[in-house]
């Protein structure tokens, strides 16, 4: 069963304090692993798509890389606008199956 | 284009209601996709549509739940006899044919069943 699992579910930061969110996946022919922000009632907010393993991509403090069974979001230096939950998802039989996000909090 | 739109953006309503949201996906796109979001998960997947054919739906939408996409172009999601755990988020989202260009999702439209 195609299956996305993410960690930590919540995470809390000081300004400036760099870290990792996992998203560790089980799907049958990986097309795509995708990388949302999510801020309080609103939709999901692209960020990435990943193809292969090896893969990296970068927007601001924010790199994301893929292996053959997870991806990483490294935040570098975050700030309080950073706070938001962030998704990860992977493309299956033409949708997307999605984690259970984690809530990361940046404090000034 | 302004991007996916759904309305209306809040609707309360009491048990055993029935309910009905809209979906106006980007234009030039071809998928849409409807998940449901409730508060500390991920969105779940319900149904999605290439033009106007349905072509998934999960196993955990219950015969309450129908949605149409007349025409392929905006969508509907209806839920009959509402009851409280029908409570959540809903979202819709559009692509090119197997998500070329990637999935753009609206802003949700939060359903509070009293």
């Amino acid at each position: 069963e195609d299956q996305v699992t993410q960690s930590p579910e919540a995470l809390r930061l000081q300004e400036g304090e760099s870290s990792s969110l996992n998203c560790s996946y089980t799907v049958s022919g990986l097309r795509g692993l995708f990388w949302y922000r999510q801020d309080p009632g609103k939709g999901p907010e692209f960020l990435f798509t990943l193809y292969s393993a090896g893969e990296e991509k970068e927007k601001e403090r924010l790199k994301a890389t893929l292996t053959k069974k997870e991806s990483f979001l490294h935040i570098t230096a975050p700030k309080p606008e950073d706070s938001a939950t962030y998704l990860c998802a992977v493309q299956a039989w033409g949708k997307l199956i999605f984690g259970q996000g984690t809530t990361l909090q940046v404090k000034p | 284009d302004t991007g996916v739109s759904q309305n209306p953006r809040h609707k309360i309503t009491k048990r055993g209601q029935n309910v009905t949201f809209r979906c106006d996906p980007i234009s030039e796109h071809n998928r849409l996709y409807w998940y449901r979001q409730t508060l500390g998960q991920g969105p779940e997947f319900l149904t999605y549509f290439q033009n106007e054919a349905q072509l998934e739906k999960s196993r955990l939408l219950s015969d309450r739940f129908s949605a149409e996409r007349p025409k392929g172009s905006f969508s509907t999601l209806e839920i009959q006899r509402t009851e409280q755990g029908d409570s959540a988020m809903y979202l819709c989202a559009s692509s090119l044919d197997f998500g070329l260009g990637g999935y753009t999702f609206g802003s949700g439209t939060r359903l509070t069943v009293v």
